[in-house]
């Protein structure tokens, strides 16, 4: 069974900064394309970066270019995304998802149940 | 950035009857590379239709979606029980590849 779980979101003040994780399992990790996407409350998805299945090629939504990292282990099977210089606007909840290997690496066949980010003062 | 517009934002309708929901994007979409999901309360979203009209893996055939361009549409043959949910499109044929705001489809 593939699981993506995610951790590391909590309340925040701006300007501050916080790494997530996403711990996979029932896949093959290192083989795999993955995203970050995000959804603030009673918006859309909003879909923040990727990385490559060896993690020598990412890429990044405007919005987070310059203040998020992300990044992967692969002999830990995990994903993370490093968040700096954080903002009232960067509050949703963040979702780690596997681009889809037998569809299209931009599309997305699972998700995690995803980690609250506040930021507040 | 494609901007993707889905309507209606509510659909009500009845287990049976056939739902029709939209989106529209900004500009046209790469390779017709449109992709739905559905997503309950509680719940991961679910891939259901990628290239604008290939069915994911399990999905049922109820569920078609046609489009190109700039207007695509995701029917819903005769809704079940289970289908009533959260739909979102999401283009992935330009970066950012951008989701649509959603349309919720209501029991009636």
């Amino acid at each position: 069974e593939v699981q993506l779980v995610e951790s590391g979101g909590g309340l925040i003040q701006p300007g501050g900064s916080l790494r997530l994780s996403c711990a996979a399992t029932g896949v093959t990790f290192s083989s795999d394309w993955m995203h970050w996407v995000r959804q603030a409350p009673g918006k859309g998805p909003v879909w923040l970066s990727r990385m490559n299945s060896d993690g020598s090629n990412t890429m990044y939504a405007g919005s987070v270019k310059g203040r998020f990292t992300i990044s992967r282990d692969n002999a830990k099977n995990t994903l993370y995304l490093q968040m700096n210089s954080l903002r009232v606007e960067d509050t949703a909840v963040y979702y780690c998802a596997r681009g889809a290997p037998t569809v299209n690496t931009l599309v997305f066949d699972y998700w995690g149940q995803g980690t609250l980010v506040t930021v507040s003062s | 950035e494609i901007v993707l517009t889905q309507s209606p934002g509510t659909l009500s309708l009845s287990p049976g009857e056939r739902a029709t929901l939209s989106c529209r994007a900004s500009q046209s979409v790469s390779y017709s590379c449109l992709a739905w999901y559905q997503r309950k309360p509680g719940q991961a979203p679910r891939l259901l239709i990628y290239g604008a009209s290939s069915r994911a893996t399990g999905i049922p055939d109820r569920f078609c979606g046609s489009g190109s361009g700039t207007d695509f549409t995701l029917t819903i043959s005769r809704l079940e029980p289970e289908d009533f949910a959260m739909y979102y499109c999401q283009q992935y044929g330009s970066s950012p590849f951008t989701f649509g705001p959603g349309t919720r489809v209501d029991i009636k």
